[in-house]
């Protein structure tokens, strides 16, 4: 089993609407929880981090974690086409190794 | 003014060869890191350094060494390239040291293609 999961996509919504991205984690003693936007051909870029149960809302984002299911997830609103790219969730295990899944592409059709 | 540099941004060889990817940081990090990143897009640390010192180093050959000067500065020198090394290698830093590696920040990656 994976460390982190994410459905690969690609997710495509249209401009305006809700992205809602998905990515559960094995190990029950992960603490901290990450979201990573990729543009294609650039490095990733630090967009969320959650450490508690619940939700953190930033601007058009929000990151919602659930330890109890090993469940954390991003919600994009008001989707634009700059949103298109590649979303990486990373997860912080008791070892300090940052584990991340394989990223969930996603496209805003405008 | 850039945070995390890295050099070269892309490097074309032949296998046999061997090569260095150099990686510095302007943001007084005390954690530095390597990761590479294959064609499915996906991202597997490597190796990292807390203030020159390894504290990852996961199952990579013999053939990858890192090598960190100062804790601004992680090379990263690989011998006898094989085809399977063609990647995109990133390197990053991250203000925590060893509290969990959170807040990374990472380079503009080095698109390594291996002839």
């Amino acid at each position: 089993q994976k460390e982190v999961e994410q459905n690969s996509g690609p997710l495509s919504v249209p401009e305006g609407a809700i992205a809602s991205l998905n990515c559960t984690y094995s190990d029950r003693g992960s603490q901290s929880f990450f979201w990573y936007r990729q543009y294609s051909g650039k490095s990733p870029e630090l967009i969320m981090f959650i450490y508690s149960n619940g939700d953190k809302e930033d601007g058009r984002f929000t990151a919602q974690l659930n330890k109890a299911s090993q469940y954390v997830s991003l919600l994009i609103r008001d989707s634009q086409p700059s949103d298109s790219a590649t979303y990486l969730c990373a997860v912080n295990p008791p070892d300090y190794k940052l584990s991340f899944g394989a990223g969930t592409t996603v496209t805003v059709r405008a | 003014d850039t945070a995390v540099s890295q050099t070269p941004k892309y490097l074309v060889t032949q296998m046999g060869n061997d090569k260095s990817i150099k990686c510095e940081q302007n943001l007084g990090h005390d954690t530095m890191y390597w990761y590479k990143q294959d064609s499915k897009k996906f991202l597997k640390i490597m190796f990292s350094y807390n203030n020159k010192e390894l504290i990852i180093n996961e199952t990579v050959p013999n053939r990858f060494s890192p090598k960190s000067p100062d804790k601004a500065h992680l090379n990263l020198h690989i011998n006898s390239l094989e085809l399977g090394d063609s990647a995109v290698y990133f390197c990053a830093s991250s203000p925590h040291g060893l509290a969990g590696g959170r807040l990374q920040f990472f380079g503009p990656g080095t698109r390594l293609t291996v002839l």
